[in-house]
């Protein structure tokens, strides 16, 4: 099946720091990029989401970008705050289930230190 | 819309014992899916459905059930629990293909 990686798995950032989650993967045939925050005993919310006919998408502090020819898409978070110290996980539909669901990344344990 | 909503929240269950992880959504949604979440391991496919009476495995399959009756509710049944099943279980539905998904707030289960 599809295989997304994703690194690094920590990243300790200073607030105000800018911090940068990137995912590759292997399924030309993927068209729909969202990435997920968790926080600690919740569930994963969209924070943002990229579809391959655009190369970046921004939403104030966060942004996406993706390289459809390379394979990969990364998270860009600006100005960090500590209300940013989550788990974050980047995803992909595969086709392998007609789009309809979502393949993972292992995810990112973001923390952002006052 | 109360969302996407399961049931129970924390169980407790012995090896070998059966039992069903309820999901529901009122937002008509045809696809929905099961997930299951462990540490280090992100998050990983159980099994699937693209509308009622429509099912299909995902990544990790084995030792669950899963039926679509109503385009509401898509149940996960653990036919014979053991150690390996203890997890974070999470439910999801999309109005669209290559759509955003939806959480539930997860069930934590533990087998002993």
């Amino acid at each position: 099946g599809e295989n997304v990686e994703q690194h690094p798995s920590t990243l300790s950032v200073q607030e105000g720091d800018s911090a940068v989650i990137k995912c590759t993967y292997s399924d030309s045939a993927s068209n729909y990029f969202p990435w997920y925050k968790q926080e600690l005993g919740k569930r994963p919310q969209l924070i943002i989401d990229i579809r391959s006919n655009v190369g970046e998408k921004k939403d104030q502090r966060i942004a996406v970008t993706l390289n459809k020819t390379a394979k990969h898409f990364s998270l860009h978070i600006t100005e960090t705050q500590p209300e940013d110290s989550a788990v974050y996980f980047c995803a992909l539909t595969p086709m392998n289930s007609g789009y309809s669901t979502l393949t993972f990344g292992k995810g990112t344990m973001l923390l952002v230190s006052p | 819309n109360a969302g996407v909503t399961q049931t129970p929240k924390f169980q407790v269950l012995k090896t070998g014992q059966s039992m069903t992880l309820q999901c529901a959504q009122d937002m008509n949604h045809e696809y929905m899916s099961w997930y299951r979440q462990d540490p280090g391991m992100g998050l990983r496919l159980i099994h699937y459905s693209v509308g009622a009476g429509i099912t299909d495995q995902g990544e990790v399959p084995n030792g669950y059930n899963v039926s679509r009756s109503t385009t509401e509710d898509f149940p996960l049944r653990l036919l014979s629990a053991a150690p390996s099943q203890t997890s974070v279980y999470f439910c999801a539905s999309s109005p669209h293909l290559e759509g955003t998904q939806y959480f539930g707030p997860g069930t934590r289960l533990t087998v002993l």
